[in-house]
């Protein structure tokens, strides 16, 4: 695609169910990378996909946190057992290759009431 | 941590001033890149500078590296009010993941 699409852009969920939100990387990007920005705040890492290569999980918070990349293309971070600490938007970026820019998603904002 | 942090936390300057934004770091580094982020958006990526590399160029933007001292700073000339938003730097090596810090909220006051 043109650039990277993230859905749903809003999501309202109660506390307790599972969310998944969804990132399509520009075709072709190699690297994938998951955000999560507080409000007012810098953004957090979370995950990376690089290749086939295994993942880099370490800024996953807890095991409630989880994603895929299927195909080397889509990835989906799930939520499960949603807490109100989980309100944030969530930033998916991709990247052609080992280095350069990061091109962003305009992020999935997830209000846990 | 690879983790930068921007200086100052918040920055707020007269149209047609300069903006002079930090950022230090703690680890060697690759490159280094600034972000720029409207509110409530995605980020869009401004400027990328190699460790190899002092100072670079675009536009209005200007970037300094010094590994030395694990530094950068980003200058903006002749601001506009359009140039409000906030600024992010992002740190990495190869086939790593990227951090960026907390950033600097940039108002520019027409």
């Amino acid at each position: 695609g043109a650039g990277v699409s993230q859905s749903p852009s809003n999501k309202v969920t109660e506390k307790g169910k599972d969310v998944e939100l969804r990132c399509d990387p520009i075709s072709g990007h190699t690297a994938l990378y998951w955000y999560r920005q507080s409000l007012g705040q810098g953004l957090e890492f979370l995950i990376y996909f690089q290749g086939n290569s295994a993942p880099d999980k370490s800024g996953l918070p807890s095991d409630r946190f989880s994603a895929e990349r299927t195909g080397g293309s889509v990835s989906t971070l799930t939520i499960q057992r949603t807490q109100q600490e989980d309100s944030a938007v969530y930033l998916c970026a991709s990247r052609q290759g080992v280095t350069g820019e990061l091109f962003f998603g305009e992020g999935s904002r997830l209000t846990v009431l | 941590s690879q983790q930068g942090e921007e200086d100052p936390q918040a920055l707020s300057i007269q149209e047609g001033e300069n903006a002079t934004m930090n950022c230090s770091y703690k680890t060697s580094i690759n490159n280094l890149q600034w972000y720029r982020q409207n509110s409530g958006r995605g980020l869009v990526h401004l400027i990328l500078i190699r460790s190899n590399e002092r100072e670079k160029h675009s536009g209005r933007l200007r970037v300094t590296l010094d590994t030395s001292k694990k530094s950068s700073s980003l200058l903006i000339t002749a601001s506009r009010a359009a140039d409000t938003a906030s600024y992010f730097c992002a740190t990495g090596n190869y086939g790593q993941n990227f951090v960026f810090g907390p950033g600097t909220r940039l108002s520019v006051l027409p």
